[in-house]
């Protein structure tokens, strides 16, 4: 059975304080790993897919990158625009169209 | 990237009534998605449905509980029948886009209080 663990649960960060968030994974075949945004009262937001070990993605302060247990959502120098639950969802290869996702990590940052 | 609506936004509703929750999207797509989101935790997958076929449901879920149409490829409903407190939630539905990414993309969702 698929299965994707996040951490930290929460993380509170000073405005440009850089950190990374987690995503491990268990899959019988990846066929992709996603990234979310999520805000209050508000459906996920696509950020990125990584589809192999080695792959980095890059939006703004956002880069993610892929080995094959984990992927890392890096935050650098965040702004309080950033906070919001960051989610991760695995695709495997036998499964197509349907994700699991992790319990997602909520970033505050502060002024 | 697909645009999704949903119907309604929000509701309160009295426990064992049934509440249907419509999915629009703005082009044709093959695959919706529907997913339950309770308070302070992830998205847990209710079932896929594609047009002109049974939807497809997770284990735990069942079709007399949550019954499902898909009546073309820019629309589907969800019902949550005979409801207790337990199905506070947020709905959210979802489609498989093949636009500059293919990935899920997501509706606004349908935050549910049933008291």
């Amino acid at each position: 059975e698929d299965q994707v663990t996040q951490s930290p649960e929460a993380l509170r960060l000073q405005e440009g304080e850089s950190s990374s968030l987690n995503c491990s994974y268990t899959v019988s075949g990846l066929r992709g790993l996603f990234w979310y945004r999520q805000d209050p009262g508000k459906g996920p937001e696509f950020l990125f897919t990584l589809y192999s070990a080695g792959e980095e993605k890059e939006k703004e302060r956002l880069k993610a990158t892929l080995t094959k247990k984990e992927s890392f959502l890096h935050i650098t120098a965040p702004k309080p625009e950033d906070s919001a639950t960051y989610l991760c969802a695995v695709q495997s290869t036998d499964s197509w169209g349907k994700f699991q996702f992790g319990a997602g990590t909520q970033v505050v940052v502060t002024p | 990237s697909a645009v999704i609506s949903q119907k309604p936004s929000r509701d309160i509703c009295q426990r064992g009534t049934s509440l249907t929750i419509q999915c629009q999207v703005d082009s044709q797509v093959t695959m919706m998605f529907w997913y339950r989101q309770q308070p302070g935790q992830s998205l847990t997958l209710i079932a896929t449905a594609n047009q002109g076929s049974e939807a497809t449901y997770e284990s735990g879920f069942v079709i007399d509980k949550f019954p499902i149409s898909r009546p073309n490829l820019t629309f589907s409903t969800l019902t949550v029948s005979n409801m207790s407190p337990e199905d506070s939630s947020i709905y959210l539905c979802s489609v498989w886009g093949s636009g500059p990414q293919e990935t899920q993309y997501f509706g606004p969702g349908t935050r549910l209080l049933v008291l």
